[in-house]
């Protein structure tokens, strides 16, 4: 089966930088990705890891190390229209990956 | 971008009612499409798996004569939550994916059902 945690909330103010990790424990999975929720909203997909390393887009970067079951999805520059929930997500071997799994998620509050 | 419509996004209904979800997927054929149900400030639970022209593949505990799915058309499902009770009450969205890449999958708006 698959389990990811997360922390269930991180706070930071505008214009820093924050760190949300994911670790994860699972039977093999395609890439680890990350999706944002603003409250009441539906989730958006932000980044995805196939391979470990780092993927960069724009103010968001992902992380994923298969070897120490861990990855993160890095923030910079804080806005208040960050303040949402985060998920990390795998598409497990086992379902052909055709299922998502998500974390339970972390609510960062980005503060003034 | 691949654009995914749910309705409608907000439904309130009686007690031992029954309600229809629509779920299209507007510029893209979807062979696929997965139906999620999420309490406040919980993660995104799956519920089913929803094929074209076949039956939905349903999540252990998951009652399926409870949470009926019908996807009729490449571009179509339906989640039908039959004799609706309060604690049915929940966030229901729905997702789909352009496309064969394990990730990337577009979520409708989502429905919030309120039974009452």
């Amino acid at each position: 089966g698959q389990s990811l945690e997360q922390p269930s909330e991180v706070t930071a103010v505008e214009g820093a930088i924050v760190q949300i990790n994911c670790t994860y424990q699972t039977s093999g999975f395609y890439g680890l990705s990350w999706y944002q929720q603003h409250d009441g909203g539906a989730p958006t997909f932000l980044s995805y890891n196939g391979l470990d390393g780092l993927e960069e887009t724009g103010r968001f970067s992902s992380f994923l190390s298969r070897s120490d079951s861990y990855g993160y999805l890095l923030l910079q520059e804080l806005q208040m229209k960050d303040s949402a929930s985060y998920f990390c997500a795998v598409s497990p071997f086992y379902t052909g990956g055709f299922k998502t799994i998500f974390g339970a998620g972390t609510r960062l509050f980005v503060k003034a | 971008g691949a654009v995914v419509s749910q309705h409608p996004s907000r439904v309130i209904c009686k007690s031992g009612t029954s309600v229809k979800i629509e779920c299209r997927s507007l510029d893209f054929q979807a062979t696929t499409m997965f139906w999620y149900r999420q309490f406040p400030k919980q993660s995104l639970m799956l519920m089913a798996t929803s094929n074209e022209g076949s039956k939905a593949t349903y999540e252990q505990g998951v009652e399926k004569d409870k949470f009926l799915i019908n996807h009729a058309s490449l571009t179509l499902s339906t989640l039908t939550v039959t004799s609706a009770h309060p604690e049915d009450s929940s966030f229901y969205i729905c997702s789909a994916r352009e496309g064969t890449d394990f990730y990337g999958y577009t979520f409708g708006s989502g429905t919030r059902l309120t039974v009452v």
